[in-house]
């Protein structure tokens, strides 16, 4: 069955450092997001991405973040300059084109020292 | 971005109880809810998508129902297994999913 798939699934960052975590969406689908949740927190919406570019972004996607469809297949999300409070566990999902339910991916852990 | 909150927060219930929890939304601009199962190093799985006004979905021992002009739903499992331990997160959506916190089940042997 295709599958949403993350890697790394756990990095450890020293502060400052920037960070690229990686997602392959399911391959037709259209409308790619990236969530996150901090321990113990709900899980938060980032961005929402269609037809190559943003469509929706939280207030927590600050200029520090950034998405990219480098090469058709892969969806990245870019952290520059981390800060200790970065430290969550990232969501990639996706869907395709007129369907609702969204697709996760298992998660990067991602731990900013 | 929507307020959602889901009830109660965690839930201990034995084996073969049934048991139900719910999730608040606000009732203007809503489009859909959804409801995930997520367990734990598990990526969130997609039980039900509902988007009309007395939709009732069932998927095995768990239905939800849908309240769209009150904004409410009730997810419930009847004859709770251990297997269904983990947490049940809502998600209305306007223009994207936004996430209750979550009912954490838990389902003793």
């Amino acid at each position: 069955e295709p599958e949403v798939t993350q890697t790394p699934s756990h990095q450890v960052t020293q502060m400052g450092q920037e960070v690229i975590l990686r997602c392959v969406p399911i391959s037709n689908h259209l409308y790619f997001y990236w969530y996150r949740q901090i321990l113990g927190q709900k899980v938060e919406f980032l961005v929402s991405f269609y037809n190559n570019e943003i469509s929706e972004k939280s207030e927590i996607f600050d200029d520090q973040f950034s998405v990219e469809r480098p090469d058709g297949s892969n969806f990245t999300l870019k952290i520059r300059s981390t800060k200790l409070e970065d430290s969550a566990m990232y969501f990639c999902a996706s869907r395709i084109k007129g369907n609702l339910e969204a697709f996760f991916g298992q998660g990067t852990r991602l731990t900013v020292v | 971005i929507l307020n959602v909150e889901q009830s109660p927060q965690s839930l201990h219930v034995q084996e073969g109880d049934s048991t139900n929890f719910t999730c608040s939304f606000p009732s203007s601009n809503f489009y859909a809810l959804h409801w995930y199962r997520w367990e734990t190093a598990k990526s969130p799985e997609a039980l039900f998508v509902m988007t009309l006004n007395g939709d009732e979905k069932k998927k095995g021992r768990i239905s939800a129902t849908l309240n769209t002009k009150e904004g409410y739903s009730y997810l419930y499992i009847k004859g709770s297994q251990p297997e269904d331990s983990a947490t049940y997160l809502c998600a209305p959506t306007a223009r994207q999913l936004t996430f209750g916190s979550g009912t954490q089940l838990t389902v003793l042997p």
